[in-house]
């Protein structure tokens, strides 16, 4: 898992706030993917992204959920206005340019909304 | 939807071979056999990949059957640290297709 990076590690938020969370991927990597991890389920595909570019959000809840890569500096995954259900665990990926290449994970953010 | 089937959980004894079987039977031709594992309250770990040759590196060794519907992950001399959840996927090996994780294994060690 050396190399991406995500932060906040652990993140608080209160019903109706917001929640960012961002990830640097591995020195050399130009893609980016977002999963979520409810408690007790499994790792569920958010969003995939190229800088500047989304390319396959498919996985992302309809509302309230966002998330870009800038030409400059990390991948964020906003959540507005959360509820309860959102508390998950979020992990990032990254992979490099090129076919088939292997993607590592972060260690993960953990966000709970009381 | 995943792909592969796996059974649900196993045990191993510590430092005994473990070896964690992944039917794919419906694999194509451009797909790989990948191996994750998740350690309790971490991101997934990548553990190796393999397109049809038996693959080996310093975690594990890959075995996939000659008609690639079925692979094996063994790790070699089971310790404590590698208790978690094991994850088998195909995926199309052009592209940055993404992972599609399904349901995994529960490996226990025993001391």
């Amino acid at each position: 898992n050396a190399g991406v990076m995500q932060n906040p590690r652990h993140l608080v938020r209160r019903r109706g706030q917001e929640a960012r969370l961002r990830c640097s991927p591995m020195k050399g990597h130009s893609h980016v993917y977002w999963y979520r991890q409810l408690p007790e389920e499994g790792l569920k595909f958010m969003v995939y992204l190229q800088k500047e570019n989304i390319i396959d959000e498919s996985g992302m809840p309809k509302e309230r959920f966002s998330a870009e890569f800038p030409k400059e500096g990390p991948s964020i995954l906003r959540i507005q206005q959360v509820v309860r259900g959102d508390s998950a665990a979020y992990f990032c990926a990254s992979s490099s340019l090129g076919s088939g290449n292997t993607i590592y994970f972060g260690e993960g953010s953990w966000l709970t909304v009381v | 939807d995943a792909k592969t089937t796996q059974p649900p959980s196993m045990d191993c004894a510590e430092g005994r071979a473990a070896n964690l079987p992944c039917n794919h039977s419906t694999i194509s031709g451009n797909e790989y056999v990948y191996w994750y594992r998740q350690i309790h309250s971490q991101g997934p770990q990548y553990i190796i990949h393999g397109l049809k040759n038996n693959e080996t590196n310093e975690m594990a060794s890959l075995i996939i059957t000659e008609d690639r519907k079925s692979s094996t992950l063994i790790l070699p001399h089971a310790t404590l640290r590698d208790t978690a959840v094991y994850y088998c996927i195909v995926r199309l090996n052009f592209g940055n297709e993404k992972l599609t994780f399904g349901t995994g294994t529960r490996l226990t060690i025993i001391p």
